[in-house]
């Protein structure tokens, strides 16, 4: 089935610092890929997502790029805010399941410390 | 625009209690809808989805159920909470169309505590 797979966190960051969080997946098909941001007691915000292998999605300045070769999504970010601190989710959508729902990874928790 | 409702925003209940937590969607018709869970320090689990009215799809067998009476509220309900119940549950929609290009638009979440 399809799963995927999330660095573990919690990642610890300088403000200004590069962030990479890590994502990659198993999947039947040809996937969509997603990526969310959680703040503290919140819900889920879709923050940027890549339909097809070599798109790149970006938003906020957070930028992943669909790598099919090597089933990756990671997220990145050239310098991060406080005010980025927070739960990011990797999540895939496979039309071939037929299974109209998204599958989530972990999450990372993001700490950015002043 | 779209808006999502979720409700309630926190709730503590005792064991063997009921359960009835609504979520309703305004701006869209025919949405998918989803019921998540979130464990503490976890990910997301898909409980339920629904596809339309009275169409649900269980992810998981387990003590919990869903319903959808009308076209944007859904339902999920139990006849008797456990303690391995409690977690943050989250409602979502996508739309229909291209569902499985579009990305789902979370409510706030419900925070459960059973004790």
């Amino acid at each position: 089935g399809n799963s995927v797979t999330q660095m573990e966190g919690p990642v610890t960051l300088s403000e200004e610092a590069f962030l990479t969080i890590n994502c990659t997946y198993t999947a039947t098909g040809y996937p969509s890929l997603f990526w969310y941001v959680q703040y503290p007691g919140e819900g889920l915000q879709l923050l940027l997502k890549a339909t097809k292998a070599d798109d790149k999605g970006s938003n906020k300045g957070f930028e992943a790029t669909y790598r099919k070769e090597t089933t990756s999504f990671h997220l990145e970010k050239g310098s991060v805010q406080v005010s980025d601190s927070a739960v990011y989710f990797c999540a895939l959508s496979d039309q071939r399941t037929g299974r109209r729902a998204l599958t989530f990874g972990s999450g990372t928790r993001l700490q950015v410390q002043p | 625009s779209q808006t999502i409702h979720q409700w309630p925003a926190t709730l503590v209940q005792p064991v063997g209690s009921p359960l009835s937590l609504e979520c309703t969607v305004e701006g869209t018709s025919n949405p998918n809808l989803y019921w998540y869970r979130q464990a503490a320090g976890r990910g997301l689990q898909l409980l339920f989805y629904s596809v339309g009215i009275g169409q649900i799809s269980s992810e998981v067998p387990q003590n919990l159920s869903a319903s959808r009476p009308q076209d944007r509220q859904f339902i999920l309900s139990s006849k008797k909470l456990l303690l391995s119940d409690s977690g943050f549950y989250l409602c979502a929609w996508s739309l229909t169309e291209r569902s499985y290009n579009s990305p789902l638009h979370f409510g706030n979440g419900t925070r459960l505590t059973v004790t």
